[in-house]
């Protein structure tokens, strides 16, 4: 079992849909979550970064962390085409010199 | 949020030659940076970390004489891909920890063909 896993998609949605996109864990050590955004032939751009349990809200996007159940979520209302690109979960644990773990993101498609 | 660069964004070369990657953090400082590579639509593999000032660790797998890191200050790391074949092809992504945070900002990427 992977550390972190994440369904590739591709996930396809009508333009103003709710898109919910998740990932689950093993390492109960994972302090910190963050999802990124990635475009085609582009490096991945930060969207959210939480630490701990919780929902954090930023604009359209809701990051959601349950860690009781090792899930973590990315809600995104009135999705817009502009938001098709794929979605990367990472997580580490708290403090020293560390390496995140990432899953292997969802393509996400919002259609017109 | 952070800004990180990455020089060149993309670059064509022959077989047998090498080529350097910069990847700077341009309004923080990085005590470690990571690089990257990814192949198309698959995920992020991460080559090796590079610490400010002392050796880089590679993931196994990953030539340590043929992927040279140099991380010489706060701000700048380099990624040599010395003699350079078709195989090495791919995108190559590096990022940054913001030393008073506990998350990573990426790069824009390097796109790299070897002909």
């Amino acid at each position: 079992q992977k550390e972190v896993e994440q369904d590739p998609g591709p996930l396809s949605v009508p333009e103003g849909a709710i898109v919910s996109l998740n990932c689950t864990y093993s390492n109960s050590a994972f302090q910190y979550f963050m999802w990124y955004r990635q475009y085609s032939r582009k490096g991945p751009e930060l969207l959210m970064y939480t630490y701990s349990s919780g929902n954090k809200e930023d604009g359209r996007f809701t990051a959601q962390v349950d860690k009781s159940s090792k899930y973590i979520s990315l809600f995104i209302r009135d999705s817009q085409p502009s938001d098709s690109a794929t979605y990367l979960c990472a997580m580490t644990p708290p403090g020293g010199s560390y390496i995140p773990t990432f899953g292997r993101g969802t393509s996400l498609i919002v259609h017109p | 949020g952070a800004v990180v660069s990455q020089h060149p964004s993309r670059v064509i070369c022959k077989s047998g030659t090498s080529v350097k990657i910069e990847c700077r953090s341009l309004d923080f400082q990085a005590t470690t940076m990571f690089w990257y590579r990814q192949f198309p639509k698959q995920s992020l593999m991460l080559m090796a970390t590079s610490n400010e000032g002392s050796k880089a660790t590679y993931e196994q797998g990953v030539e340590k004489d043929k992927f040279l890191i140099n991380h010489a200050s706060l701000t700048l790391s380099t990624l040599t891909v010395t003699s350079a074949h078709p195989e090495d092809s791919s995108f190559y992504i590096c990022s940054a920890r913001d030393s008073l945070e506990e998350t990573q900002y990426f790069g824009p990427g390097t796109r790299l063909l070897v002909l």
